[in-house]
């Protein structure tokens, strides 16, 4: 199975300050098609998750460009600009090139 | 609107069994993949299970592989995970989730429906 590293895994912030998530697989995610089969995820207290990234760079439906993705084959990251109080809340990586399907253990991100 | 309504959750003895469903409405159920991801109240999120558009195809995580079969019923629109042989560490919040095609991530989730196994 691919093992999906996140880190850190508690990542305190202050509001309008940048934040940043590191996603290591154990195998290339990088498909013939040329994609990254990785997708990061939130889930804000008590809700059930939601996407936010597809493809290792493609923001979803709804979501504000100052969130983004960026990697390649074993590394991934996701940024966030400017922090604000909404993006408080556990996020995950999830590769989706092979099944079984597999999540790292998620980052914490809280404000200071 | 497009949403997944879960049910069938609740309190089990191990070995035990229940079946959980998903279901599906505002958007074509028969053209997406669908999948289970359970969560252990205060940690993450695994990934369970996943079938394919027309139920032919399907996998499953080593940790439930035997005990649990995903199944759909595309006329009646709904997902449904059945789960047996019930242990302790199975209890957790089931979620079910439609990934849009190819691979273009999970986008829309249900509500979460919790199984505690406990004697």
């Amino acid at each position: 199975d691919i093992v999906m590293t996140q880190s850190p895994l508690s990542l305190p912030v202050t509001p309008g300050e940048p934040a940043s998530i590191s996603c290591r697989s154990s195998q290339s995610l990088l498909h013939s098609d040329e994609n990254n089969y990785l997708d990061w995820y939130l889930q804000k207290p008590g809700q059930s998750p939601q996407l936010l990234i597809y493809l290792g760079s493609n923001r979803a439906s709804g979501v504000p460009d100052r969130i983004s993705g960026s990697g390649s084959g074993t590394d991934y990251t996701l940024k966030i600009n400017r922090v604000e109080a909404e993006d408080v809340g556990v996020y995950y990586c999830m590769q989706s090139l092979r099944a079984p399907h597999t999540f790292g253990q998620g980052t914490k991100l809280e404000i200071k | 609107e497009v949403q997944l309504v879960q049910s069938g959750g609740g309190l089990v003895q191990p070995g035990g069994s229940l079946r959980l469903s998903c279901a599906a409405s505002g958007f074509t159920f028969s053209n997406y993949w669908m999948h289970w991801v359970r969560q252990v109240p205060g940690k993450g999120l695994v990934w369970v299970s996943h079938i394919s558009p027309d139920g032919r195809a399907t996998h499953y995580a080593d940790s439930v592989k035997g005990r649990f079969t995903v199944s759909r019923d595309n006329a009646w629109n709904t997902l449904y995970l059945q789960i047996s042989s019930l242990r302790d560490e199975d209890t957790a919040v089931y979620y079910c989730g439609r990934y849009t095609a190819p691979r273009n991530g999970m986008d829309v989730w249900g509500q979460g429906t919790t199984v505690t196994v406990s004697s």
